[in-house]
This record gives structure tokens, sequence and C-alpha cells, in this order.
């Protein structure tokens, strides 16, 4: 079964350092999303992606936040300067069209801001 | 804003039903789904209903929503050790299934022998 990949696993990362995690979403899949999950907390919608742009974005997302596809296969989370509160696992997910019901998640990074 | 809400933990005996009770706010939701998450492991879509049905079946999977009262309830028959895991409530109120998705907590379920 077609599976969304990300990686790393799992990244530890100094406070003010940028961090890129990275995704390979399912290969004939248009919609790209992030989530997040800090420790305890709920799943957290971050941002959705189709057509090489943001389509909604949360609160969350803010300046310190982008998304990129540099290629036809990848999909790429960019947090330019890791606070602490950045700490939690990364979920990427992608769905194939509008009328795909669900997405498809990834395992998830852990990210670790020391 | 928008909020689904569900306990956070459920135990079972095997072979018993599990039954995972969520609520949520937005009267305007128009998918519901059941997400399972393993240790180690995503986002695992389950199942899900629309707004206008009241129940969906899916081998062991019973969804049951009372629109009226926001609420959304898994059954899972004859509960099995495999079934451990966190499963989470979630809802979308978009115009499309591609639309941001709004989770609860999740409910922890374990099975005891």
């Amino acid at each position: 079964e077609p599976e969304v990949t990300q990686t790393p696993s799992h990244q530890v990362t100094q406070m003010g350092q940028e961090v890129i995690l990275r995704c390979v979403p399912i290969s004939n899949h248009l919609y790209f999303y992030w989530y997040r999950q800090i420790l305890g907390q709920k799943v957290e919608f971050l941002v959705s992606f189709y057509n090489n742009e943001i389509s909604e974005k949360s609160e969350i997302f803010d300046d310190q936040f982008s998304v990129e596809r540099p290629d036809g296969s990848n999909f790429t989370l960019k947090i330019r300067s890791t606070k602490l509160e950045d700490s939690a696992m990364y979920f990427c997910a992608s769905s194939a069209d509008r009328d795909s019901y669900g997405y498809t998640f990834g395992s998830g990074t852990r990210l670790t801001v020391v | 804003g928008e909020d689904v809400e569900q306990s956070l933990f459920l135990s079972v005996r095997e072979g018993d039903s599990s039954v995972i009770n969520c609520t949520y706010t937005d009267s305007s939701s128009t998918y519901l789904y059941w997400y399972k998450q393993e240790p180690g492991a995503g986002l695992q879509l389950l199942t899900y209903i629309f707004s206008n049905m009241d129940m969906k079946q899916d081998q062991r999977l019973t969804v049951l929503l009372n629109k009226k009262d926001k609420h959304l309830s898994l059954r899972i028959a004859d509960t099995q050790t495999g079934d451990s895991a966190i499963y989470f409530c979630a809802e979308s109120s978009g115009y499309s299934s591609a639309s941001k998705i709004i989770f609860g907590s999740g409910t922890r379920l374990s099975i005891r022998p």
C-alpha cells in the first residue's frame, strides 16, 4: 500500500537553528498537509498546500514557518529559528483530490529543540 | 471555535465490544473521521461518515452519528489485542474532504486478557 514517508524520524536541534523536515507524499496525490502534536496535546493543523501554493494555514503557522515542494516528489516544512515550544511530533499528510476522504499520514518526525 | 472532545482512556476485556465516544462543537461539520495511531506509527484512517448519515458499518466497526447532539461514537466488536492503540475522533467542515481536519485528544484503548 502506498505510504507517506517522513525523514528523519527524530531530529534534535539547538534553539535558534533552522530545521527542515522532509516528506515524500504518495506520488499521485495533489494535496499536502503538515500537522503537529505537542506532547500531551491535540494534533493541530498547520498548513495545507495545493497547486504549488498554500491553501490554508493556521495561526500557528507564522513567519517562522514555510513550506515548499522543491521538486515533483518532496514536500518540506522549514522552521527558520526554532524555539523550545516548537518541540513536537510533526506529521505530513497527502490526499489524492477533493473527493478523497481523509488523508494518508506519515509516521511523523519528532523534533526536539534544546 | 471548533473543538472535538473525547475521553482519554478506555479499558475493555478481550472479546468484548469497545465504544469510544466523541463530541464536537462545529454544527457545520460535513465529514467526521476516526483515526487510529499505533505506537511509533502515523495516523491511520479507520473510517469516516458524512454528516447526513446516522450510521456506518464496516466489518467490526460501527460508527454512530447523532447530529442533533453533535455526538459521534465508534464501536469495535469482538475487541482484540491488536486493537490496542490511540483512537482519534476528527471533523472537517470544509467544502471538500481536502479541508483541514480538527482532531480530538485521542482515546487510549487498552485490552485486558
